[in-house]
Protein backbone atom coordinates (compact mmCIF):
# COMPACT_ATOMS: atom_id res chain seq x y z
CA UNK A 1 0.00 0.00 0.00
CA UNK A 2 2.99 2.08 0.21
CA UNK A 3 3.01 4.47 -2.46
CA UNK A 4 6.32 4.07 -4.78
CA UNK A 5 8.81 6.93 -5.56
CA UNK A 6 11.12 7.30 -8.18
CA UNK A 7 13.99 7.67 -8.04
CA UNK A 8 15.23 7.01 -4.86
CA UNK A 9 18.39 9.52 -4.91
CA UNK A 10 19.24 11.99 -7.46
CA UNK A 11 22.39 14.77 -7.34
CA UNK A 12 22.02 18.56 -9.33
CA UNK A 13 23.80 21.13 -9.92
CA UNK A 14 22.50 24.46 -9.01
CA UNK A 15 20.08 25.87 -11.65
CA UNK A 16 18.84 22.00 -12.84
CA UNK A 17 16.14 20.71 -12.96
CA UNK A 18 14.06 17.95 -11.53
CA UNK A 19 11.48 15.44 -11.28
CA UNK A 20 10.10 12.73 -8.67
CA UNK A 21 7.59 10.86 -9.14
CA UNK A 22 4.88 9.36 -6.97
CA UNK A 23 2.82 6.33 -7.70
CA UNK A 24 0.26 4.12 -6.30
CA UNK A 25 -1.68 0.99 -6.82
CA UNK A 26 -4.98 2.05 -5.62
CA UNK A 27 -7.02 4.63 -5.98
CA UNK A 28 -6.32 8.01 -4.77
CA UNK A 29 -8.02 10.82 -3.13
CA UNK A 30 -5.42 13.03 -2.40
CA UNK A 31 -1.03 13.36 -2.80
CA UNK A 32 0.64 15.10 -0.47
CA UNK A 33 4.31 16.14 -0.99
CA UNK A 34 6.43 17.23 2.02
CA UNK A 35 10.37 17.66 2.22
CA UNK A 36 12.74 16.87 5.22
CA UNK A 37 16.02 18.24 6.37
CA UNK A 38 18.56 15.86 7.88
CA UNK A 39 18.35 15.97 11.19
CA UNK A 40 14.96 17.60 11.31
CA UNK A 41 11.14 16.88 10.58
CA UNK A 42 9.02 16.58 7.74
CA UNK A 43 7.75 20.00 6.37
CA UNK A 44 4.78 20.26 4.26
CA UNK A 45 4.94 21.74 0.45
CA UNK A 46 1.56 20.80 -1.19
CA UNK A 47 -1.47 18.90 -1.43
CA UNK A 48 -3.11 17.85 -4.53
CA UNK A 49 -7.03 17.20 -4.08
CA UNK A 50 -8.31 16.69 -7.96
CA UNK A 51 -7.71 14.92 -10.99
CA UNK A 52 -5.00 16.03 -13.15
CA UNK A 53 -4.45 19.22 -11.00
CA UNK A 54 -1.16 21.65 -10.83
CA UNK A 55 -0.16 23.35 -7.74
CA UNK A 56 3.05 25.52 -7.23
CA UNK A 57 4.71 27.57 -4.93
CA UNK A 58 7.98 29.72 -6.61
CA UNK A 59 10.13 26.81 -8.45
CA UNK A 60 8.48 23.94 -6.91
CA UNK A 61 5.30 22.33 -8.78
CA UNK A 62 3.15 19.19 -8.67
CA UNK A 63 0.69 17.17 -11.00
CA UNK A 64 -2.15 14.92 -10.03
CA UNK A 65 -2.81 12.01 -12.44
CA UNK A 66 -6.07 10.68 -10.68
CA UNK A 67 -6.19 8.29 -13.30
CA UNK A 68 -2.80 6.94 -13.57
CA UNK A 69 -2.90 6.93 -9.96
CA UNK A 70 0.46 8.93 -10.08
CA UNK A 71 1.82 12.37 -9.42
CA UNK A 72 5.00 14.27 -9.93
CA UNK A 73 7.29 16.86 -8.23
CA UNK A 74 8.54 19.24 -10.31
CA UNK A 75 11.74 21.38 -9.16
CA UNK A 76 13.04 23.64 -11.39
CA UNK A 77 16.11 25.67 -11.56
CA UNK A 78 17.13 24.19 -8.20
CA UNK A 79 19.22 25.73 -5.29
CA UNK A 80 21.32 24.55 -2.29
CA UNK A 81 18.16 25.09 -0.50
CA UNK A 82 16.66 22.21 -1.88
CA UNK A 83 18.56 19.51 -0.84
CA UNK A 84 16.47 16.74 1.46
CA UNK A 85 14.97 14.24 1.32
CA UNK A 86 11.58 14.31 -0.69
CA UNK A 87 8.30 12.21 0.89
CA UNK A 88 5.10 11.80 -0.94
CA UNK A 89 1.83 10.93 1.11
CA UNK A 90 -1.32 9.08 -0.17
CA UNK A 91 -4.87 9.20 0.88
CA UNK A 92 -6.99 6.55 -0.74
CA UNK A 93 -10.40 8.30 0.25
CA UNK A 94 -11.81 11.68 1.62
CA UNK A 95 -11.52 10.03 5.07
CA UNK A 96 -8.64 8.12 4.30
CA UNK A 97 -5.34 7.90 6.35
CA UNK A 98 -2.24 9.03 4.89
CA UNK A 99 0.60 6.65 3.87
CA UNK A 100 3.98 7.88 3.33
CA UNK A 101 6.30 6.65 0.08
CA UNK A 102 10.41 5.73 1.17
CA UNK A 103 11.48 9.24 0.21
CA UNK A 104 13.71 10.32 -2.80
CA UNK A 105 16.97 11.93 -1.72
CA UNK A 106 17.99 15.13 -3.11
CA UNK A 107 21.47 16.73 -3.08
CA UNK A 108 22.39 20.22 -4.90
CA UNK A 109 25.77 21.14 -5.22
CA UNK A 110 27.34 24.08 -5.84
CA UNK B 1 2.32 29.06 18.81
CA UNK B 2 0.89 26.57 17.23
CA UNK B 3 3.25 22.98 17.53
CA UNK B 4 3.63 19.75 18.07
CA UNK B 5 6.13 18.89 20.96
CA UNK B 6 7.27 15.50 21.71
CA UNK B 7 9.27 14.47 24.97
CA UNK B 8 11.70 13.32 25.25
CA UNK B 9 13.82 14.13 22.42
CA UNK B 10 16.64 11.82 22.83
CA UNK B 11 16.40 8.21 25.07
CA UNK B 12 18.61 5.78 25.65
CA UNK B 13 17.26 2.28 27.61
CA UNK B 14 17.56 -1.30 27.92
CA UNK B 15 15.71 -3.98 26.52
CA UNK B 16 12.02 -4.61 27.96
CA UNK B 17 11.93 -1.38 30.30
CA UNK B 18 8.42 -0.02 29.66
CA UNK B 19 8.65 3.87 28.11
CA UNK B 20 6.43 6.41 27.55
CA UNK B 21 6.94 8.77 24.83
CA UNK B 22 4.53 11.87 24.85
CA UNK B 23 3.26 13.80 22.15
CA UNK B 24 0.88 16.98 22.53
CA UNK B 25 -0.66 19.34 20.32
CA UNK B 26 -2.08 22.89 20.70
CA UNK B 27 -4.16 23.34 17.40
CA UNK B 28 -7.26 21.33 18.20
CA UNK B 29 -6.54 18.31 15.65
CA UNK B 30 -8.94 15.55 15.25
CA UNK B 31 -6.07 13.52 14.07
CA UNK B 32 -2.88 12.32 15.24
CA UNK B 33 -0.35 10.01 14.08
CA UNK B 34 2.82 8.55 15.00
CA UNK B 35 5.66 7.11 12.86
CA UNK B 36 9.05 5.88 13.00
CA UNK B 37 11.45 6.33 10.08
CA UNK B 38 14.27 3.85 9.40
CA UNK B 39 17.11 4.05 6.61
CA UNK B 40 15.10 3.46 3.60
CA UNK B 41 12.25 2.76 4.47
CA UNK B 42 11.12 6.15 4.74
CA UNK B 43 7.83 6.94 7.21
CA UNK B 44 5.80 4.08 8.49
CA UNK B 45 3.07 4.42 10.37
CA UNK B 46 2.40 2.86 13.68
CA UNK B 47 -1.18 4.10 15.06
CA UNK B 48 -3.30 6.96 14.47
CA UNK B 49 -6.15 8.74 15.82
CA UNK B 50 -9.05 9.86 14.15
CA UNK B 51 -10.09 11.31 17.51
CA UNK B 52 -10.76 11.19 21.07
CA UNK B 53 -11.00 7.47 22.14
CA UNK B 54 -10.44 5.93 18.49
CA UNK B 55 -7.38 4.96 17.41
CA UNK B 56 -6.38 2.31 15.06
CA UNK B 57 -3.16 0.74 13.62
CA UNK B 58 -1.25 2.11 11.08
CA UNK B 59 1.75 -0.34 9.02
CA UNK B 60 3.70 -1.55 11.73
CA UNK B 61 1.95 -1.90 15.23
CA UNK B 62 3.54 -4.74 16.92
CA UNK B 63 4.89 -3.76 20.21
CA UNK B 64 3.15 -0.29 20.66
CA UNK B 65 0.49 1.07 22.62
CA UNK B 66 -0.90 4.19 21.82
CA UNK B 67 -4.53 5.81 23.80
CA UNK B 68 -6.06 9.20 23.13
CA UNK B 69 -8.16 10.27 26.42
CA UNK B 70 -7.67 13.98 25.55
CA UNK B 71 -7.97 16.06 22.08
CA UNK B 72 -4.56 17.44 22.38
CA UNK B 73 -2.28 14.14 23.83
CA UNK B 74 -1.74 11.08 21.93
CA UNK B 75 1.20 9.14 23.84
CA UNK B 76 2.98 5.87 22.45
CA UNK B 77 3.58 3.50 24.74
CA UNK B 78 6.40 0.42 24.30
CA UNK B 79 5.53 -1.63 26.97
CA UNK B 80 8.52 -4.15 26.39
CA UNK B 81 11.10 -2.66 23.94
CA UNK B 82 13.14 -4.42 21.88
CA UNK B 83 16.66 -3.32 20.07
CA UNK B 84 14.79 -3.45 16.46
CA UNK B 85 12.49 -0.81 17.99
CA UNK B 86 15.49 1.79 17.82
CA UNK B 87 14.45 4.36 15.67
CA UNK B 88 13.45 8.07 15.11
CA UNK B 89 9.94 8.53 15.79
CA UNK B 90 8.10 11.35 14.91
CA UNK B 91 4.42 12.34 15.99
CA UNK B 92 2.12 14.28 13.54
CA UNK B 93 -1.56 16.13 13.94
CA UNK B 94 -3.88 17.46 11.21
CA UNK B 95 -7.09 19.17 11.45
CA UNK B 96 -8.48 15.60 9.20
CA UNK B 97 -7.01 12.72 8.41
CA UNK B 98 -6.26 14.17 4.96
CA UNK B 99 -5.54 17.43 5.92
CA UNK B 100 -2.27 18.74 5.96
CA UNK B 101 0.55 17.19 8.53
CA UNK B 102 2.14 19.24 11.23
CA UNK B 103 5.33 16.80 12.49
CA UNK B 104 6.60 17.02 15.81
CA UNK B 105 10.47 17.50 16.19
CA UNK B 106 11.16 13.82 16.66
CA UNK B 107 12.21 11.18 19.19
CA UNK B 108 15.92 9.84 18.58
CA UNK B 109 15.26 6.30 20.42
CA UNK B 110 18.06 3.81 21.17
CA UNK B 111 17.50 0.40 22.83
CA UNK B 112 19.86 -1.64 23.84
Amino acid sequence: QQPVQSPQAVILREGEDAVINCSSSKALYSVHWYRQKHGEAPVFLMILLKGGEQKGHEKISASFNEKKQQSSLYLTASQLSYSGTYFCGTAGGSQGNLIFGKGTKLSVKP
Amino acid sequence: EAQVTQNPRYLITVTGKKLTVTCSQNMNHEYMSWYRQDPGLGLRQIYYSMNVEVTDKGDVPEGYKVSRKEKRNFPLILESPSPNQTSLYFCASSPLARSTQYFGPGTRLTVL
